[in-house]
């Protein structure tokens, strides 16, 4: 039983593009949902987190929005650049019980120059 | 300053042969955790420790045991390799809920392959 779903699989953009990615979970306990971003060849590195007391967070070029109601949320990638092109995961926890994370199935992003 | 460490990076492993993936974090973190990744299906959790002497299943725990006997290594053993263990492994480790700072730290991951 799949309790993340991430979509799309991959995307394509071009440099200065706003790439979206959209996430949907099925446990209304989790409480922490974290993005994390994975280089080739590397581990998943945390880029940003959002609790669900707040419908929007940003870091920099990076932005989630994030529907309570609707069990969904989302990362914004604004004025998106080649550096960026990665496969970043959604995930969710419960945020007492530590970072048992669980993950989307990715998004492969590449920027085109 | 290290983070998490695992070796090795690659391995390839006969069926039916026994490994001991190795984990070791210098952030004295409670919190560790053993992940699976597999082409298309992002990471799974196969076991987790929320401190030395302590641990517990994950989501897909089958042919896999751990021991934390210290805070700082997290083994992962394979008994009884078999095919469907061919993955890419990270460890991760945290610190405990309700941290000034909880985020997930994970290792650059071993590559397992199991002919």
């Amino acid at each position: 039983q799949q309790q993340v779903k991430q979509s799309p699989q991959s995307l394509i953009v071009q440099k200065g593009g706003i790439p979206i990615i959209n996430c949907a979970y099925e446990n209304t306990a989790f409480d922490y949902f974290p993005w994390y971003q994975q280089f080739p060849g590397k581990g998943p590195a945390l880029l940003i987190a959002i609790r669900p007391d707040v419908s929007e967070k940003k870091e920099g070029r990076f932005t989630i929005s994030f529907n309570k109601s609707a069990k969904q949320f989302s990362l914004h990638i604004m004025d998106s650049q080649p550096g960026d092109s990665a496969t970043y995961f959604c995930a969710a926890s419960i945020e007492s019980s530590g970072d048992k994370l669980t993950f989307g199935t990715g998004t492969r992003l590449a920027v085109r120059p | 300053n290290a983070g998490v460490t695992q070796t090795p990076k690659f391995r390839i492993l006969k069926i039916g042969q026994s490994m001991t993936l190795q984990c070791t974090q210098d952030m004295n973190h409670n919190y560790m955790y053993w992940y699976r990744q597999d082409p298309g299906m992002g990471l799974k959790l196969i076991y987790y420790s929320v401190g030395a002497g302590i641990t517990d299943k994950g989501e897909v725990p089958n042919g896999y045991n751990v021991s934390r006997s210290t805070t700082e290594d997290f083994p992962l053993r394979l008994e009884l390799a078999a095919p469907s263990q061919t993955s890419v492994y990270f460890c991760a480790s945290s610190s405990a809920p309700g941290s000034l700072n909880t985020e997930a730290f994970f290792g650059q991951g071993t590559r397992l392959t199991v002919v």
